[in-house]
């Protein structure tokens, strides 16, 4: 079954750093997004993309945060200066042609803050 | 915002045993889905459920759209059943995810 691959799984910074959060989708999905759980917590939405540009983002989702398809196939999300708060595990997921459809999540970055 | 809530918080079973989570949602939505989040943090897809009722070997779940809520049925419990259940549901370009419940399966 195809599948969401996230790199790296891990991902460890100093605070004030910035991080590149890399996501493959499944190939033929044209709706992406960014979640984030905190460590023991609910799974939070970031943001949606759809047809190269934000479709929806949530109050998380500030200047720091931002989002591109530098390419058919990648997905990022940058952290631009990481603070401690940032520490969570981030999970990308696509969907595929309405934003309703069945959701695929990756396996996760666990990004950590120092 | 939506709210999405989960009942119970936390849940420990005997091996073999059943049991039902619950997902109660405050607005109408478009769809639904459960997934479990292993001891690994992977979120596994379990059902797309906007209405009506499936089964999946020993999982079952129903939804009732027009009453806000969706019912995860979980029989013949294993050890592997381990983990986090979500509920999220989808209110336009995002889907919402409940808190959650715990389970731990004991052999």
């Amino acid at each position: 079954e195809p599948e969401v691959t996230q790199t790296p799984s891990h991902q460890v910074t100093q605070m004030g750093q910035e991080v590149i959060l890399r996501c493959v989708p499944i190939s033929n999905h044209l709706y992406f997004y960014w979640y984030r759980q905190i460590l023991g917590q609910k799974v939070e939405f970031l943001v949606s993309f759809y047809n190269n540009e934000i479709s929806e983002k949530s109050e998380i989702f500030d200047d720091q945060f931002s989002v591109e398809r530098p390419d058919g196939s990648n997905f990022t999300l940058k952290i631009r200066s990481t603070k401690l708060e940032d520490s969570a595990m981030y999970f990308c997921a696509s969907n595929s042609d309405r934003a309703y459809e069945k959701l695929f999540f990756g396996s996760g970055t666990q990004l950590s803050v120092l | 915002g939506i709210q999405v809530e989960q009942s119970p918080p936390d849940l420990i079973l005997q091996e073999g045993a059943n049991s039902t989570l619950r997902c109660n949602f405050s607005d109408s939505v478009n769809n639904l889905q459960w997934f479990h989040q292993n001891p690994w943090g992977q979120l596994i897809n379990l059902f797309y459920i906007p209405s009506g009722t499936k089964q999946n070997g020993r999982l079952s779940a129903t939804t009732v759209a027009t009453e806000r809520y969706s019912l995860l049925y979980i029989s013949s419990s294993q050890t592997t059943d381990s983990g986090v259940y979500f509920c999220a549901v989808n209110t336009g370009n995002q889907f919402y995810f409940g808190t959650g419940t715990s389970l731990t399966v004991i052999p």
